[in-house]
């Protein structure tokens, strides 16, 4: 099935630790997305791409990094340098950078401070 | 991009229409309204969206006012698995800039 897989589920980060969230589609679609969401809040955009090897800050992106080395793959990591790292973290792509198509989502990953 | 306004919470008799407003008034020629919704602990999940003609697809009905600042989803028999946060977004199609996503509309579905 195309779609957007997120990876793990659940994640729980030590003091000091970095983690690598996934990221994979299959969809062929050009751009991808990083979201932060807090309990009973709306979506916060950390980091996005438009195509392979660029990115761009979003309105959070301090304390994460991305790197997208292959099309399909778009991969967070939430450094040490995040202090309150807690939150449900959303993947998301769309077919082109540009025009009316809407992004897709995944399932998405929480993450907890053990 | 337009600001959009949406009723904070709705509750809905479970087969009935349920109807959600959105009032985005500043809304520019290029940008179009795109509606997504949050099943507790998911990802969203997109439904629908139009830029001036009213839209339907198997999921919902979009109906944009003719001046364009306000449009209603139309969920034509609601169930319970339908609760969800609503939300409505105005993006434009020519700009490269992601959706916003605010903080939508919780419909609760009643049996």
């Amino acid at each position: 099935d195309g779609g957007i897989t997120q990876s793990p589920k659940y994640l729980f980060r030590k003091e000091g630790q970095n983690v690598t969230l996934s990221c994979e589609q299959n969809l062929n679609h050009d751009a991808m997305y990083w979201y932060r969401q807090d309990p009973g809040q709306g979506l916060r955009l950390i980091y996005y791409s438009q195509i392979v090897n660029d990115f761009q800050k979003g309105d959070i992106a301090e304390g994460y990094s991305v790197s997208r080395e292959k099309k399909e793959s778009f991969p967070l990591t939430v450094t040490s340098a995040q202090k309150n790292p807690t939150a449900f973290y959303l993947c998301a792509s769309r077919q082109g950078a540009f025009g009316n198509q809407p992004q897709h989502f995944g399932d998405g990953t929480r993450l907890s401070i053990l | 991009d337009a600001k959009t306004t949406q009723p904070p919470s709705m509750d809905c008799a479970e087969g009935r229409a349920a109807n959600l407003p959105c009032n985005h008034s500043t809304i520019s020629g290029n940008e179009y309204v795109y509606w997504y919704r949050q099943i507790h602990s998911q990802g969203p999940q997109y439904i629908i969206h139009g830029l001036k003609n009213n839209e339907t697809n198997e999921m919902a009905s979009l109906i944009i006012t003719e001046d364009r600042k306000s449009s209603t989803l139309i969920l034509p028999h609601a169930t319970l698995r339908d609760t969800a946060v609503y939300y409505c977004i105005s993006k434009s199609f020519s700009g490269n800039t992601p959706l916003v996503f605010g903080k939508g509309t919780r419909l609760s579905v009643i049996a």
